[in-house]
C-alpha cells in the first residue's frame, strides 16, 4: 500500500468547516483513497472514498487533486461530535496492484486529531 | 446484517496464560485482519488473511497466532499472555471498503 502523511492535529470551531489534508505522492493508479475515523477507542468508521473524480456523500466531501497524489477531506459544519482521530489510506479494489503486489497487507498511519471547539 | 463480531468484548489475563478473540463476518469477504491499539496510539497490524487457509504476518506478529479455515471466522491467538499485550484489539474485513469490529479490551496482570 501506497504511504500516507498526515499533520498530527487540527482545530476546527463548531459550524465552520474541517478541511482534512493527506499527501500520498506514491499512489499508484488503480488505488483509492480512503478515509475513515476513529472516536475514542471504538472501531474505525468508513467515511468516504475516492479514485479521481471529487466524491461527497451525507458525511462529507472527499477532493483528490488532478495529479492525485494529495487529497483533502471536507466535513463542512463540523460540529462536536466531529471530533476524533481520520486516518487516510490508499488502497486498490483487486487482488494485487500492478507491480504484482498484493493488497492485503493494510497498514494505518497515526492520522490526524481533530478537535471541534464549541 | 452483523457486519464484524469480536468477542469478548473485556478479558483480564494473568500472565502466562492463553486465550483465542474470536471474530467473524457474515459479508463473504476475503480479506480479514487482525489490529491492535495501544492508549493514544495509531493502529498496529498484526496477522491478515487474503483467504481461507492463507494468512500472513504484519508489523506486529510477535507473541501472536492466526487461522483462517473458514472464509467467515479468523480467530487471535494469545499464547503465553505477556503485560506488553496490553491493548485494545481491532478485528476488520474488507470487501469495497473495511468494517471493523468493536474491539476487546484486553489487560494482561
Amino acid at each position: 500500500d501506497a504511504k500516507t502523511t498526515q499533520p498530527t492535529s487540527m482545530d476546527c470551531a463548531e459550524g465552520r468547516a474541517a478541511n482534512l489534508p493527506c499527501n500520498h505522492s506514491t499512489i499508484s493508479g488503480n488505488e483509492y483513497v480512503y478515509w475513515y475515523r476513529q472516536i475514542h477507542s471504538q472501531g474505525p468508521q468508513y467515511i468516504i472514498h475516492g479514485l479521481k473524480n471529487n466524491e461527497t456523500n451525507e458525511m462529507a466531501s472527499l477532493i483528490i487533486t488532478e495529479d492525485r497524489k494529495s487529497s483533502t477531506l471536507i466535513l463542512p459544519h463540523a460540529t462536536l461530535r466531529d471530533t476524533a482521530v481520520y486516518y487516510c489510506i490508499v488502497r486498490g479494489l483487486g487482488a494485487f496492484n500492478a507491480g504484482g503486489t498484493s493488497y492485503g497487507k493494510l497498514t494505518f498511519g497515526q492520522g490526524t486529531i481533530l478537535t471541534v471547539h464549541p | 446484517n452483523a457486519g464484524v463480531t469480536q468477542t469478548p468484548k473485556f478479558r483480564i489475563l494473568k500472565i502466562g496464560q492463553s486465550m483465542t478473540l474470536q471474530c467473524t463476518q457474515d459479508m463473504n469477504h476475503n480479506y480479514m485482519y487482525w489490529y491492535r491499539q495501544d492508549p493514544g496510539m495509531g493502529l498496529k497490524l498484526i496477522y491478515y488473511s487474503v483467504g481461507a487457509g492463507i494468512t500472513d504476518k504484519g508489523e506486529v506478529p510477535n507473541g501472536y497466532n492466526v487461522s483462517r479455515s473458514t472464509t467467515e471466522d479468523f480467530p487471535l491467538r494469545l499464547e503465553l499472555a505477556a503485560p506488553s499485550q496490553t491493548s485494545v484489539y481491532f478485528c476488520a474485513s474488507w470487501g469495497a471498503e473495511a468494517f471493523f469490529g468493536q474491539g476487546t479490551r484486553l489487560t494482561v496482570v
